[in-house]
């Protein structure tokens, strides 16, 4: 059985810092990992998809690394901004039908 | 392209009515799933359409059905509603049956069952 936990939980940081959220994960045979975004009572916004052919993936300021063997993956946030405040989840496929999500890392961005 | 549009936005039903929620999928997506997610909580897979058909099942009762239609689209139905089914149903469409090329979500229902 799958099961994918994300530390912190929470994290409140002023503007300016990089950050570092993490996501682990039990099985470690997943063809890829998604990072999301998702604002308060929203939908989920994907930020990267690193196949598991891939170590790492970059988008503007965010890079998500992935290792397999270790069952980690890790979502960098550089010079973060208020506008980054948003709750960010982890997600592996399973059973190839559906996602398995982390509980998510609140993250909240002072000026 | 368009992305996966979700409706309603939000409704508000009482304990032992049905509801339908609806899903278009982004363009060049022929597969559905719906989570349920609660508060605090990632979501939860409930199913997943391919083909028209159900292509797998998370652990949710009966009363949570579903369909797709040829376009794609897919409904999502909840029959004799309970306080617990409050939560906010996300949609999301992929390719070819499987999340190899990853998922694209919706915007979300948010139900309140009174």
């Amino acid at each position: 059985k799958q099961e994918v936990t994300q530390i912190p939980a929470a994290l409140s940081v002023p503007e300016g810092e990089n950050l570092v959220l993490n996501c682990s994960f039990t099985d470690s045979a997943i063809y890829n990992l998604q990072w999301f975004r998702q604002d308060p009572g929203k939908g989920l916004t994907s930020l990267l998809l690193i196949q598991s052919s891939q170590r790492e993936q970059t988008s503007g300021r965010l890079n998500a690394s992935l290792d397999k063997s270790s069952g980690r993956s890790t979502l960098y946030i550089a010079a973060s901004q208020p506008g980054d405040s948003a709750t960010y989840l982890c997600a592996v496929p399973y059973n190839t039908d559906k996602l398995i999500f982390g509980t998510g890392t609140r993250l909240q961005v002072f000026p | 392209e368009t992305g996966v549009t979700q409706s309603p936005t939000h409704l508000i039903k009482t304990r032992g009515q049905q509801v339908t929620l609806r899903c278009s999928s982004q363009s060049g997506h022929n597969t559905v799933s719906w989570y349920q997610q609660a508060l605090g909580q990632g979501p939860q897979f409930i199913f997943q359409y391919y083909r028209e058909e159900e292509n797998g099942r998370g652990n949710f009762p009966p009363r949570f059905s579903g369909l797709q239609f040829p376009n794609y689209s897919s409904e999502l139905n909840v029959n004799a509603l309970e306080l617990d089914d409050s939560a906010l149903y996300l949609c999301a469409s992929s390719h070819a049956g499987q999340g190899y090329y990853g998922y694209t979500f919706g915007s979300g229902t948010r139900l309140t069952v009174v």
